[in-house]
């Protein structure tokens, strides 16, 4: 158990749909990533933020964007669903005082019909 | 850039016979290096990690891993498996702000 929360566990949504997965971290976690792993594949890293700003972003368009809140909870935000979106989305936070250790969350896995 | 290589993507393996999951890496960089287990239709949870010291790193249920900066390896390894072993493994290495992760193993243990 890492305390690391994610909602729902399972979305179906339509090509060309906007979609928002919820991550809630550990209190005292300011750092939340956001990783994708798609089916038989390593997760790949899609954001970063600190404090509530986006600081590091991986290979993914403009259409993937987030939000992290005060209260240590943050968003994924997908517009323009494409069918290749379908895979796990994997929240992951960590604390000042250990960067290197992230601490995942069970995932949301999103499939685009 | 970073990046990892797990070349078995699959490794059956019967209980308490001994299992070593393969993990090459590739960085530009000071190496902080990770294996990760995830079990079905859960996260990710952290095995164990390298950053400094000792090449020899172990977890607290009998995984170890050995840093072998000659070999650019990080293989994972346990004497005796169990059944409750089954899962996907992944080996990572940190990159700026980031994990880089391989394509993972799955161990499978049979009786």
């Amino acid at each position: 158990e890492t305390g690391v929360t994610q909602s729902p566990t399972h979305l179906i949504k339509t090509r060309g749909q906007q979609v928002t997965l919820r991550c809630s971290s550990q209190s005292g976690h300011n750092t939340v990533s956001w990783y994708q792993q798609a089916l038989g594949q390593g997760p790949q890293f899609i954001f970063q933020y600190y404090r509530e700003e986006e600081n590091g972003r991986g290979n993914f368009p403009p259409r993937f964007s987030g939000l992290q809140f005060p209260n240590y909870s943050s968003e994924l935000n997908v517009n323009a669903l494409e069918l290749d979106d379908s895979a796990l989305y994997l929240c992951a936070s960590s604390y000042a005082g250990d960067t290197d250790t992230q601490y995942f969350g069970p995932g949301t896995r999103l499939t685009v019909l | 850039a970073q990046s990892v290589t797990q070349l078995d993507s699959q490794v059956p393996v019967f209980e308490e016979a001994p299992v070593e999951l393969r993990c090459n890496y590739s960085s530009s960089v000071s190496v902080y290096l990770f294996w990760y287990v995830q079990y079905p239709n859960q996260g990710l949870q952290l095995l164990l990690k390298y950053l400094s010291g000792s090449t020899l790193v172990e977890s607290i249920n009998g995984f170890e891993a050995e840093f072998n900066k000659s070999q650019t390896s990080f293989h994972l390894r346990k004497p005796s498996v169990h059944i409750s072993d089954t899962a996907e493994y992944f080996c990572a290495v940190r990159g700026f702000q980031k994990l880089v992760f391989g394509t993972g193993t799955r161990l499978l243990v049979s009786p």
